[in-house]
């Protein structure tokens, strides 16, 4: 059974910082993996999704990076902004259709 | 487009009601999702349809949930009864094609409230 983990569970930092988010998950036979944001009391929005071939994709200031091999993924947001605070969560589709969610890290951005 | 849509947006009610959540996809999308999101379980799939058709619905904790879809437009999740620790955000979402490439679209979620 496909099992995600998501470190650290809560992130704070100052406005400007770069900072990275880490996915981990336990079966690499993968279709793909996705990074969403929560803000509160929303749904889900997709940030960006690498297929199981990729190795990273890119939109403006956030890159993610997949090592299947490894089991791990990491979201990388350079010079953070206070607009980028909320819960991101990685997602592993399995074979199939089957999305398994990790537990999300929550980020705050101070000004 | 206007996304995925849910109703009602928030829902209190009490134990042993019946509760009736539903999900409008957006147009042409195939696929469609029921999750549920709590603090202690995170996000978690109840249930999913391909074309219509329950594809696994493995992620319904019991036999007081169901979900339908009648349609292509339309689709509902049935708690009867209803429990306390039902209490939990529900969401629909949405995937156009089964393909490598799609991302699934979320709408605003159901929080419900049973007492």
């Amino acid at each position: 059974k496909q099992e995600v983990t998501q470190i650290p569970a809560a992130l704070s930092v100052p406005e400007g910082e770069n900072l990275v988010l880490n996915c981990s998950f336990t079966d690499s036979a993968i279709y793909n993996l996705q990074w969403f944001r929560q803000d509160p009391g929303k749904g889900l929005t997709s940030l960006l999704l690498i297929q199981s071939s990729q190795r990273e994709q890119t939109s403006g200031r956030l890159n993610a990076s997949l090592d299947k091999s490894s089991g791990r993924s990491t979201l990388y947001i350079a010079a953070s902004q206070p607009g980028d605070s909320a819960t991101y969560l990685c997602a592993v589709r399995n074979y199939g259709q089957n999305f398994v969610f990790g537990p999300g890290t929550r980020l705050s951005v101070l000004p | 487009d206007a996304g995925v849509i849910q109703s009602p947006r928030h829902e209190v009610t009490e134990m042993g009601q019946e509760v009736t959540l539903r999900c409008k996809p957006i147009s042409g999308h195939n696929s469609l999702f029921w999750y549920r999101q709590t603090m202690m379980r995170g996000l978690e799939l109840l249930i999913y349809f391909n074309n219509n058709v329950p594809i696994d619905d493995s992620g319904m904790p019991e036999d007081r949930f169901s979900a339908k879809m009648p349609n292509a437009s339309f689709s509902t999740l049935k708690i009867q009864p209803s429990e306390p620790r039902d209490s939990a955000v529900y969401f629909c979402a949405s995937l156009p094609i089964a393909g490598v490439t799609d991302t699934q679209y979320f709408g605003p979620g159901t929080r419900l409230t049973v007492l």
